[in-house]
């Protein structure tokens, strides 16, 4: 069982280029969520989903779009990269409300 | 706000007892997670609360007082693995989203 896996591990940008960042899980999950997490600050919810064609955002979703066409993938995207978006990301999905989250092996992403 | 407090750090000794304590605003509250971190992993789940009283499993137990905003996590019989980020995080109500606010974390350093 892979779980959650994220795409790609490590990734360099310059800014203003794009990227998409892909959270592909294999349990069945209906709910998804991508997190940023920067020191000091803890884990921030960016956007998440309930469901397959749903997507909403959390607390810090400026510069980030989202799309879950497939009930098994979450893709974050960046239009616009901003050395502030240098961050882990981390993808979680859960099945239900009193289970925790299971996560991805984060991505690192440094914008230059 | 939705604030969610934790020590920032602690260090304890191999085979001693800690408690990491929590508070988070009160209302709207609907379960409380604890999940481990280790240094460059994921986070991965711990322990679940929704009602008062502690949940025990080996090593680790969390207490929860939903009148106080107040839970904790209690390690013991520490060992030097248990080295690790505990981060605190509550679901408040807000539609069917299971969506989590994550405090900033506790470091724990178990020396020996």
């Amino acid at each position: 069982n892979a779980g959650v896996t994220q795409t790609p591990k490590f990734r360099v940008l310059k800014t203003g280029q794009s990227m998409t960042l892909l959270c592909a899980q294999d349990m069945n999950h209906e709910y998804m969520y991508w997190y940023r997490q920067d020191p000091g600050m803890g884990l921030r919810l960016i956007h998440y989903s309930v469901g397959e064609g749903t997507t909403a955002k959390g607390e810090v979703p400026d510069g980030y779009n989202v799309s879950r066409l497939k009930k098994q993938n979450f893709l974050l995207g960046l239009e616009s990269a901003a050395p502030s978006q240098t961050s882990v990301y981390f993808c979680a999905s859960t099945r239900a409300a009193n289970y925790g989250y299971t996560f991805g092996s984060g991505t690192r992403l440094t914008v230059v | 706000g939705q604030n969610i407090d934790q020590p920032t750090e602690m260090t304890a000794t191999e085979g001693a007892i800690v408690q990491i304590n929590c508070t988070y605003q009160t209302s709207g509250f609907n379960g409380l997670f604890w999940y481990q971190q280790h240094a460059g992993e994921a986070p991965t789940f711990l322990s679940y609360n929704v009602l008062d009283g502690l949940e025990e499993k080996g090593r680790f137990s969390s207490f929860l007082s939903r009148s106080k905003g107040y839970s904790y996590l209690l390690l013991k019989e520490l060992q030097m693995k248990d080295s690790a980020s505990y981060l605190c995080a509550v679901r408040f109500y807000g539609g069917a989203t299971n969506k989590l606010i994550f405090g900033t974390g506790t470091l724990l350093a178990v020396q020996p």
